[in-house]
């Protein structure tokens, strides 16, 4: 079974620096999904990023970038020039094109110090 | 274009009841999954809904149950509720059961006493 694990429960970082989310993940499959979603305290789940494993070049989207790493199992999430906007739960998440559920992480909590 | 939408946001119900759950889609989208989210933890995946047939299951057991109607709405029924039913229930519409992206509704939060 696939699992996926967020080792950082909380983060902080300052605003307008960077910080890096950590997300490992386990799968005997060669083709799977992976994505970041932030729930901020609204609730509601905003896919922030999504990376197909048979792409080698890292998604991006605008301050938002992966380090995906298949070999290590490996999927961090970069957030460049922090605002305050950013400061939310994080979840890292695993979809194998075989199924139709996505497996959550725990998730980190990010602050954003002003 | 109208987002995922949820009914009610809060619901407070005692053990053994009953409870109904309502989530309606994103225009367009004819595929519903519902996740239940323990405090302090990721959601986790219930079942799916594709074209009013139920498309995969999480580990829940049968007291949890589900139906989609013809216009692609949802509700997600819960029986003989327990304590540790308590959490946000999330459901999430898509395109087809591929892997197209689940776009997420802001969630019922449940709790039961």
């Amino acid at each position: 079974a696939q699992t996926v694990t967020q080792s950082q429960p909380e983060m902080s970082v300052q605003e307008a620096e960077t910080v890096t989310l950590s997300c490992t993940y386990d799968t005997s499959e060669s083709d799977y999904y992976l994505f970041w979603y932030k729930q901020p305290p609204s609730r509601q789940m905003i896919l922030v990023i999504r990376q197909e494993a048979y792409k080698q070049q890292n998604a991006t989207e605008n301050r938002f970038s992966v380090n995906f790493q298949k070999a290590a199992k490996s999927f961090s999430l970069k957030i460049s020039d922090s605002q305050l906007g950013d400061a939310a739960m994080y979840f890292c998440a695993y979809r194998s094109p075989r199924d139709d559920k996505i497996i959550f992480g725990k998730g980190t909590r990010l602050h954003i110090l002003p | 274009e109208t987002g995922v939408t949820q009914s009610p946001t809060h619901l407070i119900k005692t053990r053994g009841q009953q409870v109904t759950l309502r989530c309606s889609s994103q225009s367009g989208h004819n595929t519903v999954s519902w996740y239940q989210q323990a405090l302090g933890q990721g959601p986790q995946f219930i079942f799916q809904y594709y074209r009013e047939e139920e498309n995969g299951r999480g580990n829940f057991p049968p007291r949890f149950s589900g139906l989609q109607f013809p216009n692609y709405s949802s509700e997600l029924n819960v029986n003989a509720l327990e304590l540790d039913d308590s959490a946000l229930y999330l459901c999430a519409s898509s395109w087809g059961t591929s892997v197209d992206t689940q776009y997420f509704g802001p969630g019922t939060r449940l709790t039961v006493l």
